[in-house]
């Protein structure tokens, strides 16, 4: 099974759409993040979930909503795209201060 | 707030040489540290983390990183290179408050290229 499961796996969609990227984890963790890739390969944290409550939420457009129905999801919702957002998308958590587990990547193109 | 510098962008090593990955962190307390690889279109996977104790750590693959707290350095170092070591090498600190773990901080990422 793997540990941290996102879909889908590529987006491509048009400016001004929204779209969601879904987040499962069956470690157990109590800590879930987003983090965004940009074409330079540069990772920076958007948000972190710890128990279902928002911990980190940098400095992301209001567009980007994350959503923890439960500890074990956290999904991510964009409205209105921009092609600013292409990017690739990582969904990761951890317990504590331990390592973070990644999950596969959900790259996105936005036309 | 933390950080994390990895002076080179690229590097290019021979295939079988030796190769070591400068890392720099600036964190104001003990730091959690760690070196993640990303292969071309893939996610990141853990080599190796260090928390405390022996400053000489070994991961997978071969990898080792030392950690130099008087010279805020982490770098990773494997005696000799494989093709398939060829990726995207990145350095993170571990923040942490009393809200918990605060998520990793990366560096930009060294690209390691392997000439045969």
């Amino acid at each position: 099974d793997t540990a941290v499961s996102q879909t889908p796996k590529y987006l491509v969609t048009q400016m001004g759409n929204d779209k969601s990227i879904k987040c499962e984890q069956n470690l157990g963790h109590d800590t879930m993040y987003w983090y965004k890739q940009d074409s330079k390969k540069f990772l920076k944290i958007m948000f972190s979930y710890n128990n279902k409550e928002l911990i980190i939420n940098e400095t992301v457009p209001n567009r980007f909503s994350p959503k923890s129905p439960d500890k074990a999801h956290l999904n991510l919702h964009i409205n209105s795209l921009e092609l600013g957002d292409s990017a690739v998308y990582f969904c990761a958590s951890s317990q504590g201060a331990e390592k973070l587990f990644f999950g596969s990547g959900t790259q996105l193109s936005v036309l | 707030a933390q950080s994390v510098t990895q002076p080179d962008i690229h590097i290019t090593v021979s295939e079988g040489a030796s190769l070591e990955l400068r890392c720099n962190y600036s964190y104001g307390a003990t730091p959690y540290l760690f070196w993640y690889v990303q292969s071309p279109g893939q996610g990141l996977q853990l080599l190796l983390k260090y928390f405390s104790g022996d400053t000489l750590v070994q991961g997978i693959k071969g990898f080792e990183a030392e950690f130099k707290r008087s010279q805020s350095s982490f770098n990773l170092r494997k005696p000799s290179v494989h093709w398939s070591d060829a990726a995207e090498y990145f350095c993170a600190v571990m923040g942490y408050s009393g809200g918990g773990a605060d998520g990793l901080t990366f560096g930009k990422g060294t690209h390691l290229i392997i000439q045969p």
